[in-house]
């Protein structure tokens, strides 16, 4: 148990939906990334936020966004759904978001857009 | 950017035998390196990284890793494969500048009986 969670772990939804993702860092880690993982793109890092702010953006579509809240809680909210949005969403934590340190995961959530 | 590349997408090994996954990356700075391990139905979990410092990385559950700057590669091997070994293996990179982390497509590794 790497003391990162998320919720829900499965969702299921139709395409043109939204839906918000959910994510607890581990105690006293500051920053929080989000990974998207889909069998034709691999694992692609999506955001980083650090205490609040946006610190690093990757490939994430302008249909995405994300926020990290004063408790350090983050929520990924995904919109206008497409079929291949379907991926598992992966949170990870780390204690001060620097490039070197250990990024703890999440256990995922699996989304399926139908 | 950085990238990294794994060779082969499909390891076998049998039981006792040596495990050997292999990274190259691609850095125009110095590069940290990093490998995590996926097993069915869970998140990733760090095997061990390179930052600075010496080149050959010990990691959990006996693995291992050495940096060599002159052949771009950090590959991962590990003497003797158990069954509880069998995972997907990312090799990943980020550097000073860039917390832009960049996975590789992943190595499953089977290990046989």
């Amino acid at each position: 148990d790497s003391g990162v969670t998320q919720t829900p772990k499965h969702l299921i939804t139709a395409t043109g939906q939204r839906v918000t993702l959910r994510c607890s860092p581990r105690s006293g880690d500051l920053s929080v990334y989000w990974y998207q993982q889909s069998l034709d793109q691999g694992l692609q890092f999506l955001i980083q936020y650090y205490n609040g702010e946006e610190r690093a953006k990757g490939n994430i579509l302008e249909r995405f966004s994300a926020q990290q809240f004063p408790d350090l809680h983050s929520e990924l909210n995904l919109s206008s759904l497409e079929l291949g949005d379907s991926a598992l969403y992966f949170c990870a934590s780390s204690p001060a978001g620097r490039p070197q340190e250990t990024q703890y995961f999440g256990p995922g959530t699996r989304l399926l857009v139908l | 950017a950085q990238s990294v590349t794994q060779l082969g997408s499909h390891v076998s090994v049998s039981e006792g035998a040596l495990v050997l996954l292999r990274c190259n990356y691609s850095s125009s700075v110095p590069p940290y390196l990093f490998w995590y391990v996926q097993y069915p139905n869970q998140g990733l979990q760090l095997l061990l990284k390179y930052t600075t410092g010496a080149t050959l990385v010990k990691g959990i559950n006996g693995f291992e890793a050495e940096f060599k700057k002159s052949e771009t590669s950090f590959h991962l091997t590990k003497p003797s494969a158990h069954m509880s070994d069998a995972a997907e293996y990312f090799c990943a990179v980020t550097a000073y500048n860039n917390n832009d982390m960049r996975f590789g497509a992943g190595t499953r590794l089977t290990v046989k009986p």
